[in-house]
């Protein structure tokens, strides 16, 4: 079976910081990977998706970057945090065009900057 | 831009009361996901629809992707507390970059 491992679970950072959010899949190959911020436990923002290694499409400009440098390795990262980088993130997978659209989330990290 | 306008947005009805929240839009989709977020997780796939008129049941959960495939219902019957969440609907269009468009969620209370 697939799982999803984020980490790290909570965050607390200051501001002009760097991040290092991972995401690993585990239990397939070739997945679509996502990355979303979640506010005020409300909808789903995309920051970034990507189809394969080193392939990454971003949603959102921002101060925020992602690199996927294996198949089943998202990361997403910042050189210096904002305060209105806080919030929950998502990692996610998918199948390719394969599937249907479903998507499988990891745990979230709670990102607070202060 | 394609958009998913789910009501109502926030919800808090007593145990066993029925219940039915909507997502809707004026585009056509592929197929239409339904996910349950608990607060502090990540949200739980509970239903995919890809036909028009389908209807899908998971318990006491009733799913229904509209004729057209452009809108989805979920209704619940006699709530319990343990359906207490975010619902969150989301929708794939096949030839879109494989990605998929998330709906605000409706936050739903179940009252003991």
């Amino acid at each position: 079976s697939q799982t999803i491992h984020q980490w790290p679970a909570t965050l607390v950072q200051p501001v002009g910081s760097p991040l290092s959010l991972e995401c690993t899949v585990e239990g397939t190959s070739n997945p679509n990977l996502y990355w979303y911020r979640q506010a005020a436990g409300r909808g789903l923002q995309l920051l970034f998706y990507s189809v394969g290694i080193g392939q990454i499409s971003s949603e959102v400009p921002q101060n925020l970057s992602a690199s996927r440098p294996q198949d089943r390795q998202f990361i997403l990262s910042s050189k210096k945090l904002l305060l209105s980088d806080s919030g929950f993130y998502l990692c996610a997978w998918s199948q390719g065009l394969a599937g249907v659209g479903e998507q499988y989330f990891g745990p979230g990290t709670r990102l607070t900057v202060t | 831009t394609q958009l998913l306008e789910q009501s109502p947005q926030f919800l808090s009805i007593q145990e066993g009361e029925n219940l039915t929240v909507y997502c809707n839009s004026s585009s056509v989709f592929s197929s239409l996901q339904w996910y349950r977020q608990e607060p502090g997780e990540g949200p739980v796939l509970l239903v995919t629809v890809v036909t028009g008129g389908e209807v899908k049941k998971l318990k006491r959960l009733t799913f229904q992707f509209g004729d057209a495939r452009k809108d989805s219902s979920l209704h619940i019957t006699a709530a319990q507390p343990g359906d207490t969440g975010l619902y969150l609907c989301a929708a794939f269009t096949m030839n879109r970059d494989d990605k998929i468009i998330f709906g605000k969620g409706t936050r739903l209370h179940i009252l003991p």
